[in-house]
């Protein structure tokens, strides 16, 4: 049974630091992985896909690694800014389709 | 290009009744998921739908739960006699199917659901 955990539960930095979310999955044989945003209250906005056979997807100042073999995926944000403010989901895929998500990350980027 | 639309937002229930949650996928995708996020945990899977099939179940409630994807119309989540521990938040999600390489899961906005 795949189980995904997010590392740390909770981070609160200045706004302009450089920050890095961990995610690690004890099943390797993933087919994608996903990075999600949530706001309060709120859905989920998809930040970024990882196709087990990528290692890294970037998107403005998102850039979010894979190592498969490891059971290991990080969201590195540059330059956070208030509105960076949010949870962050990672969750992982398998030939089931169905998306295993961890518990999440509850960033709050102080001005 | 509209997204996944969920509705209705906020659904409040007394225990006993039923509860009706509709989800319309993005146009073009053939695949739904439903999730459900229980209040201070993580989103967990309940049912994976094609048009007019279940294809996996296995994280639904044995009963009470039940979910469709009819061939005309939008998904539905039912879940009948409402108890309290029914309260959360209700996520479907959808994908383009085996036309989309890459399964990426798009959500909509969820729906809230309160057992009073």
């Amino acid at each position: 049974k795949q189980e995904v955990t997010q590392i740390p539960a909770a981070l609160s930095v200045p706004e302009g630091e450089n920050l890095v979310l961990n995610c690690s999955f004890t099943d390797s044989a993933i087919y994608n992985l996903q990075w999600f945003r949530q706001d309060p209250g709120k859905g989920l906005t998809s930040l970024l896909l990882i196709q087990s056979s990528q290692r890294e997807q970037t998107s403005g100042r998102l850039n979010a690694s894979l190592d498969k073999s490891s059971g290991r995926s990080t969201l590195y944000i540059a330059a956070s800014q208030p509105g960076d403010s949010a949870t962050y989901l990672c969750a992982v895929s398998g030939s089931a389709r169905q998306l295993t998500f961890g518990s999440g990350t509850q960033l709050t980027v102080l001005p | 290009n509209a997204g996944v639309m969920q509705n209705p937002r906020h659904l409040v229930r007394r225990r006993g009744q039923e509860a009706r949650l509709r989800c319309s996928p993005m146009k073009g995708h053939s695949h739904v998921y439903w999730y459900r996020q229980l209040p201070e945990e993580g989103l967990k899977f309940m049912v994976y739908l094609q048009k007019e099939n279940i294809i996996d179940e296995s994280g639904m409630p044995k009963e009470r739960f039940s979910a469709e994807f009819p061939k005309e119309g939008p998904s539905i989540l039912r879940i009948q006699q409402v108890v309290r521990g029914d309260s959360a938040a209700y996520f479907c999600a959808s994908s383009p199917g085996d036309r989309g390489l890459t399964y990426e899961q798009y959500f909509g906005p969820g729906t809230r659901l309160t057992v009073t």
